[in-house]
């Protein structure tokens, strides 16, 4: 049984640039959702897609866009990369439309902008 | 702004030591609290989603309690090992939303 898979485990990027991250949710999740986690701080919600829609979304400009695949997969894209968007960034997987259910968290994609 | 608190933010214990950290919420509007284990170098593993107050929950040697109307959950070690060395953390989802709302973690380490 899969569980959740992130590529590319490490990355790094210069100022201004762009990039995307990818998500396999576990086997027979529906729901993604990211997550990045700067040093010293816990995960941060990004958004969350459900039925290839955003369904939810923290705290972060439009410089944050995702998509979702008809096979649930999903992309986290980051333009016009700044220092500060250097961090963990984790995928998250879910069932939809329980709300109760635990995530199940990915390695995690560590970005370095330089 | 939805905050959720933890302390102690590390901790450090020997071998066979119980230990216990905090879980701090807004209590109003509360739909669940999840309890995660994070290793190092792994990914976070779930280890309770509880959310009826009163709340108690078992996995092993580590429970945790709930409190929706103060606002608090406990998370117990019995008898630490050093396996057991991780980050704990927490995070609350309320009635509004589907986002999970995270602490910045317990950081334990158990010394054999």
């Amino acid at each position: 049984d899969a569980g959740v898979t992130q590529s590319p485990t490490h990355l790094i990027k210069t100022r201004g640039q762009q990039v995307t991250l990818r998500c396999s949710p576990k086997s027979g999740h529906d729901t993604v959702s990211w997550y990045q986690q700067a040093l010293g701080q816990g995960p941060q919600f990004i958004f969350q897609y459900y039925e290839e829609e955003e369904r939810q979304r923290g705290n972060f400009p439009d410089r944050f866009s995702g998509h979702q695949f008809p096979n649930y997969s999903s992309e986290l894209n980051v333009n016009a990369l700044l220092l500060g968007d250097s961090a963990l960034y984790l995928c998250a997987s879910s069932l939809g439309g329980s709300r109760n259910q635990p995530q199940h968290f990915g390695d995690g994609t560590r970005l370095s902008i330089l | 702004i939805l905050n959720v608190e933890q302390s102690p933010q590390s901790l450090h214990v020997q071998e066979g030591d119980s230990t216990n950290f905090t879980c701090s919420f807004p209590s109003s509007n509360f739909y669940a609290l999840h309890w995660y284990r994070w290793e190092t170098a792994k990914s976070p593993e779930a280890l309770f989603v509880m959310t009826l107050n009163g709340d108690e929950k078992k996995k092993g040697r580590i429970s945790a309690t709930l409190n929706t109307k103060e606002g608090y959950s406990y998370l117990y070690i019995k008898g630490s090992q050093p396996e057991d060395s991780a980050t704990y953390l927490c995070a609350f989802k309320n009635l509004d939303t589907d986002k999970l709302i995270f602490g910045t973690g317990t950081r334990l380490q158990v010394f054999p």
